[in-house]
């Protein structure tokens, strides 16, 4: 799986945006950005994932930049609850039956009250 | 409502017992994974199983771990000899057709003494 790059941490207001940016240069054509989390003890939870456009769901929105070498996944207004480690993962579709997810580091988003 | 449970929540064995986890998915899914997470380091993959077989295993899946759906529900994860280094969270993941969304279970916190 390609590589990402993410901040090892940021930090937020509560009620305010929050952009969490990742780097992915050597991305290829078949590659979705997929965005995950995890919260204090608990196991990942999936945010959004997109391949060329820009994506809206209710948690989230995913900016995908246009030579697809980063993306930004943005938390329109951001609550105590969305303190977590934000995973940004490429994941090939290319085929084949495994699609298992490689975990970085993550981003440490903390919210502050 | 969760995709899918695992059992236990947390164990506690002695090095050389062996365990078993199980995960139960909740709605039909097609493809199971196993993860697991070091206290304080990455979420890492163990294995996937699709169609009754492994479809894919990393490193860490050694011949002390195997994995089974032997009644075509809950989905298990044996690790015959447990060592010190195999104490983690341990989290099942599945999904369905489309292959592009993975759920996560709890996990269960398996400490090896």
């Amino acid at each position: 799986d390609a590589k990402t790059t993410q901040p090892n941490s940021m930090e937020s207001n509560e009620e305010e945006p929050v952009h969490l940016p990742c780097n992915h240069s050597t991305i290829s054509g078949t590659d979705y950005i997929h965005w995950y989390r995890q919260l204090p003890s608990q196991g990942p939870e999936y945010v959004i994932h997109g391949l060329t456009s820009n994506v809206n769901n209710r948690m989230a929105s995913l900016a995908i930049a246009e030579d697809r070498k980063s993306s930004t996944l943005i938390l329109h207004r951001a609550t105590l609850r969305d303190a977590a480690v934000y995973y940004c993962i490429l994941r090939d579709s290319g085929g084949g039956s495994n699609y298992k997810l490689t975990f970085g580091k993550g981003t440490l988003l903390t919210v502050n009250p | 409502e969760p995709e899918v449970t695992q059992t236990p929540s947390h164990q506690v064995t002695q090095m050389g017992q062996e365990v078993i986890l199980r995960c139960v998915p909740i709605s039909n899914h097609l493809y199971f994974y196993w993860y697991r997470q070091i206290l304080g380091q990455k979420v890492e993959f163990l294995v996937s199983f699709y169609n009754n077989e492994i479809s894919e295993k990393s490193e860490i899946f050694d011949d002390q771990f195997s994995v089974e759906r032997p009644d075509g529900s809950n989905f298990t994860l044996k690790i015959r000899s447990t060592k010190l280094e195999d104490s983690a969270m341990y989290f099942c993941a599945v999904s369905g057709d489309t292959q592009e969304t993975q759920y996560f279970g709890p996990g269960t916190r398996l400490l090896v003494l």
